[in-house]
């Protein structure tokens, strides 16, 4: 299995819902991230989780929490979201190569539309 | 056709025709460079990497070239296919690091 699935593929909530978007590789890959992309936009960099810790948060607000329960898989929380978060969250795990260097495979995406 | 940059958001060329998407990356730190392709409904697709200690790699049908003294990578593809239609990522890191950098991204499109 050499992919990353990620559920729903699309999401609309309300900016009073609770929803989470789920993510799980079996690559047997030990970080696993969470990006944002904009319409037309590069993907940012959200969170990284290495070996089920998170070890990097791009200062993401609160309204977002990110959830590691085991190697495999990832979750995102989401509450009181604002309009402006409406976008496609992607998530990736990778591996770190001989050579010392992380190769992202990233999942198809989750749309999330907040109302 | 060949881009002139990020500040060329798009790039069309013909079927069959080689294109070069540029890119210029930020952090003179960054000793891996990752090119993506993004096609319409699907996450970024890794394509092809080049660390900083070399200045040229080639993979099937696209070649990554590495300018250290400008920051500057390109992405050149031989003879492109409708299938090449895309949007097109660099991403820079420092080895070792999680942190991976998208650049702007530049759109291509294959005329038939």
């Amino acid at each position: 299995d050499t992919e990353v699935t990620q559920t729903p593929k699309h999401l609309v909530m309300g900016m009073t819902n609770k929803k989470s978007l789920k993510c799980e590789q079996h690559m047997g890959h030990r970080a696993m991230y969470w990006y944002k992309q904009k319409a037309k936009k590069p993907p940012e960099l959200m969170f990284v989780y290495s070996y089920e810790k998170l070890s990097i948060n791009e200062s993401v607000p609160s309204r977002f929490s990110p959830e590691c329960p085991n190697s495999s898989l990832l979750n995102l929380h989401l509450h009181a979201l604002q309009p402006e978060d409406s976008a496609l969250y992607l998530c990736a795990s990778s591996h770190e190569t001989v050579s010392g260097a992380n190769v992202l495979t990233f999942g198809a995406g989750s749309r999330l539309t907040v109302l | 056709g060949e881009s002139v940059g990020l500040h060329l958001p798009t790039l069309s060329v013909q079927e069959g025709d080689n294109s070069i998407i540029n890119c210029a990356y930020s952090n003179s730190a960054s000793d891996y460079f990752i090119w993506y392709k993004q096609e319409s409904g699907k996450g970024p697709q890794f394509i092809i990497d080049i660390r900083s200690n070399m200045d040229k790699r080639q993979g099937q049908r696209v070649t990554v070239l590495l300018n250290k003294t400008v920051k500057h990578l390109s992405l050149q593809i031989a003879a492109t296919q409708p299938g090449d239609s895309a949007v097109y990522f660099c991403a820079e890191t420092i080895q070792g690091a999680q942190k991976l950098v998208f650049g702007q991204g530049t759109r291509l499109t294959i005329n038939p």
